[in-house]
């Protein structure tokens, strides 16, 4: 089955330093989604990003299906940005819908 | 307003009872998920469902039923509860169109203790 590797499992930052976050996986992919998972549980969706490159506000998802992996960079991190963000990827053939996690980048930002 | 509902939001269960999470999603999608999350393990998927059908089913045993009265609605059913069962419990949708990926989105979840 499919396997999905994130690394670093854990990082911890100054606020405003910056960070890149990883995601391998080891068969193709149909989709590719970035969450973030808050201290209290809920997940939020970040990106959708199947292949390329996306932006929101701080954040920057890239995939690049022919290497198999999808990284997040956040810039200019804060205190806010601490969490658990997690990576996730349907390889279903767009049949099942099925995601696939990784176990996930505990990141703690520090004041 | 919340869009994916997911009800209650604790529950304490004890062994050998039974018990039904509630969903409900208010995105107007067609398709509707299980996941679950327990301390030792990544998330892990269970159900989807697709227009009120049944998908696909990734979980190894009969005491998981989903159960969906409308179309918005994907309930949980566990049966023979066992401390094991113990973890979070997200549900999901998306808009999905066959042969193509869409975007889920995740309730708050329900985290179920069973003592």
């Amino acid at each position: 089955g499919q396997q999905v590797q994130q690394s670093p499992a854990s990082l911890v930052l100054q606020e405003g330093e910056n960070a890149e976050l990883q995601c391998n996986f080891s068969t193709s992919l149909n989709s590719m989604q970035w969450f973030y998972q808050r201290p209290g549980g809920s997940l939020v969706s970040l990106f959708y990003n199947p292949s390329g490159t996306k932006h929101s506000g701080r954040l920057t998802s890239t995939t690049v299906i022919k290497e198999r992996r999808s990284s997040l960079h956040i810039s200019s991190s804060q205190t806010t940005d601490s969490g658990t963000y997690l990576c996730a990827l349907d390889d279903s053939g767009g049949s099942n819908y099925k995601l696939t996690f990784g176990k996930g980048t505990l990141l703690t930002v520090t004041p | 307003d919340p869009k994916i509902i997911q009800k209650p939001k604790y529950l304490v269960a004890v062994t050998g009872s039974e018990k039904i999470l509630i969903c409900e999603q208010y995105l107007g999608h067609n398709a509707m998920y299980w996941y679950r999350q327990s301390a030792k393990k990544p998330l892990e998927f269970m159900f989807s469902y697709s227009y009120q059908k049944l998908m696909d089913n990734q979980t190894a045993s009969s005491r998981f039923q989903p159960q969906s009265s409308k179309k918005n609605h994907l309930d949980l059913q566990i049966t023979a509860l066992k401390p094991d069962d113990s973890a979070t419990y997200f549900c999901a949708s998306s808009q999905a169109r066959l042969g193509n990926y869409a975007e889920q989105f995740f309730g708050p979840g329900t985290r179920l203790t069973v003592l």
